[in-house]
């Protein structure tokens, strides 16, 4: 199985810059994906990483190490709507997805 | 309209009953999953579909069942629901191309008492 580690909550000001950490240990690795989830909604797609380095869309941004099994979503210019659950899932050789538990940021005015 | 969707958006059942949730989509896609998502816990596969002919189980299958009916069709089945099935279920889809995002329905939020 597949071993998913994320912060459980994180709180932040509006206008400011969270970074929000994901570990993983995995048997096989064919890519890493940010989800977005507000409370009681679907988990939406917000990026994905299969090459080490980072990706760039809008205000988040997405890294990825492979050898160091560590990533991390980086949420910009904060906005009220951006509080919500953010859910760390890496695919596996089988091209199944484990999901982390996810973080739940909190955008403070 | 919605690429996917679940029915119902709601249920409560109790202890003993069958029931069966339903999922579509109008993507296109070839892979489906259900997955539940219990609080402070990530979501959890529960079975996956591949193609029409294709049936797996997840992580934590027991106690459920699948049935792909058609390549828009997916639906899952609690047998003799118990209590600790009341979570939130998850349906998603996903093509089979070399990134295989998997996009989610609405959710359907079961209670078992």
């Amino acid at each position: 199985g597949q071993n998913i580690d994320q912060p459980t909550e994180m709180t932040a000001t509006e206008g400011a810059i969270v970074q929000i950490n994901c570990t993983y240990q995995t048997s096989g690795f064919n890519g890493l994906f940010w989800y977005q989830q507000h409370a009681g909604e679907a988990p939406t797609f917000l990026s994905y990483n299969v090459l080490d380095g980072l990706e760039e869309k809008g205000r988040f941004s997405s890294f990825l190490s492979r050898s160091k099994g560590y990533s991390y979503l980086l949420l910009k210019e904060l906005q009220m709507k951006d509080s919500a659950s953010y859910l760390c899932a890496v695919r596996d050789g089988d091209y199944k997805l484990s999901f982390g538990a996810g973080t739940t940021v909190t955008v403070r005015a | 309209d919605a690429d996917v969707t679940q029915t119902p958006r709601n249920r409560i059942t109790k202890t003993g009953k069958r029931i069966m949730l339903e999922c579509s989509q109008t993507k296109g896609h070839d892979r489906m999953y259900w997955y539940r998502q219990d609080p402070g816990l990530g979501l959890q596969l529960i079975y996956y579909s591949f193609d029409v002919k294709d049936i797996n189980k997840g992580e934590i299958s027991d106690g459920y069942s699948v049935s792909r009916q058609a390549q828009a069709k997916f639906s899952l089945s609690l047998e003799s629901a118990i209590p600790n099935q009341t979570a939130l279920y998850f349906c998603a889809t996903s093509d089979s191309g070399i990134q295989e995002t998997q996009y989610f329905g609405p959710g359907t939020r079961l209670l078992v008492l």
